[in-house]
Formats: structure tokens, sequence, C-alpha cells
């Protein structure tokens, strides 16, 4: 069973430029959350996709966006980059549907993106 | 609205000893409750959770945790600190508003075990 990954490993990016962050979700999941983790601090919540569709959002402007695709996999996408947005994003797959007790989120490795 | 506060940044303890560390959650609703370690430059792996079953949770590498609803806590435990155990600790609690399924994590403590 493929766990979740995510890429890539490392970026760089300047202030104002967009970034595009990818995650593969765990065989079997349907959705995927993927949250912010500033230097020592807890993961925020950024937003989270159940069947392509945005299931939830934290407290993050209308410039971090996403996708979820058919096969379940998603992209984080970050336009007009700020310093602030130097973090570990980690993405975390999981397998809902309506009305289940929540099950558990499974994170990938996370994509350390550094803004000059 | 859920949160969760650890107590104590970071934590040392000696090869051998007992590890405790402490989280305190806020709930309006029933929570469920995980402990996940980070090793450096890596990301989140779970060690246990809570869903209302029994009140001591089992997880990995020797940890436990228990569950107590009268003093709202969650706190970690393992009777032996291994080097290994060496890590950042975070307790997250789940919450559920308006269909969605999201953790909301406490700041972390930092594991150092001393030879």
């Amino acid at each position: 069973e493929t766990g979740v990954t995510q890429s890539p490993t490392h970026l760089i990016k300047t202030r104002g430029q967009q970034v595009t962050l990818r995650c593969s979700s765990q065989s079997g999941h349907n959705t995927v959350s993927w949250y912010q983790q500033a230097l020592g601090q807890g993961p925020q919540f950024i937003f989270q996709y159940y069947r392509e569709e945005e299931n939830g959002r934290g407290n993050f402007p209308p410039r971090f966006s996403g996708l979820q695709f058919p096969n379940y996999s998603s992209e984080l996408n970050v336009n007009a980059l700020e310093l602030d947005d130097s973090a570990l994003y980690l993405c975390a797959s999981s397998r809902q549907d309506r009305g289940w007790s929540t099950d558990t989120q499974y994170f990938g490795p996370g994509t350390r993106l550094t803004v000059l | 609205a859920q949160s969760v506060t650890q107590l104590g940044s970071h934590v040392s303890v000696s090869e051998g000893a007992l590890v405790l560390l402490r989280c305190n959650y806020s709930s309006s609703v029933p929570p469920y409750l995980f402990w996940y370690v980070q090793y450096p430059n890596q990301g989140l792996q779970l060690l246990l959770k809570y869903t209302s079953a029994a009140t001591l949770v089992k997880g990995i590498n020797g940890f436990e945790a228990e569950f107590k609803k009268s003093e709202t806590s969650f706190h970690l435990t393992k009777p032996s600190a291994h080097m290994s155990d060496a890590a950042e600790y975070f307790c997250a609690v789940s919450a559920l508003p308006s269909g969605t399924y999201k953790y909301i994590f406490g700041t972390g403590t930092r594991l150092k075990v001393l030879a």
C-alpha cells in the first residue's frame, strides 16, 4: 500500500511569485487536507478537498487555492507569495463518507517552501 | 470550538526514565484525540488515537495515552525513554463543523532524551 507522497521536497521562491505543491493520497482515500506548519509551530488547517470539491477552509486568504483530481491527488497553489508563507506544507489523506465517524488522517513528508 | 494546549514546549528525560507529555483539550462535542510524532525534516506519524472507545489507548513504540474527561486531558506516556524517542510530539483534536473534518493541533512538545 502506497502512503501519502508530496512533491517537491524543497522549493525556493521569491516574493510575489506563484507556487504549486502536489500531493498523492494513500490508496483508497478520497479526502485530502492541507496544513501549513510554520517554524516552531503546530500545523494549521488550510483547506480540505472531498471528492474534488472544497470541503472547508481555515483562516487563509484566497490566494491559497487548491484542486483535487479524479484520482484524489491534489494541488495547493499559492499566488503572490509573501515572506510569511515560508513554512512546511503538509498534505494529509483520509477516507470519509457523509455521516461516518471521522477517520484518521495520514500525513505526507511535506514540502519545505522558502520565500526570499 | 475546539482547542488544544500542550504544556511544556521542551521536555528532557534521561534514557530509561518515564516520559510524560501533557495535552489538555477543549471541545464542545465529544472529541476525537490524536498524538503524532515528527522527526526532524519529516512529516507527522500517528502514534495513537482516541475515538470514544477505551479510555486507555495504546499506540506504537510503547506509547500510551489516557483520556480523562473530567480533567479534559489526554496525556502521552511511555514507561522507559529510548534515545530514538527524541522528536517533536503534537496533540490534536478533531473538529467537525459543518461537515468539514479538520485537525486542530497544539504547538508541540520537543522531547530530548539524555544519555
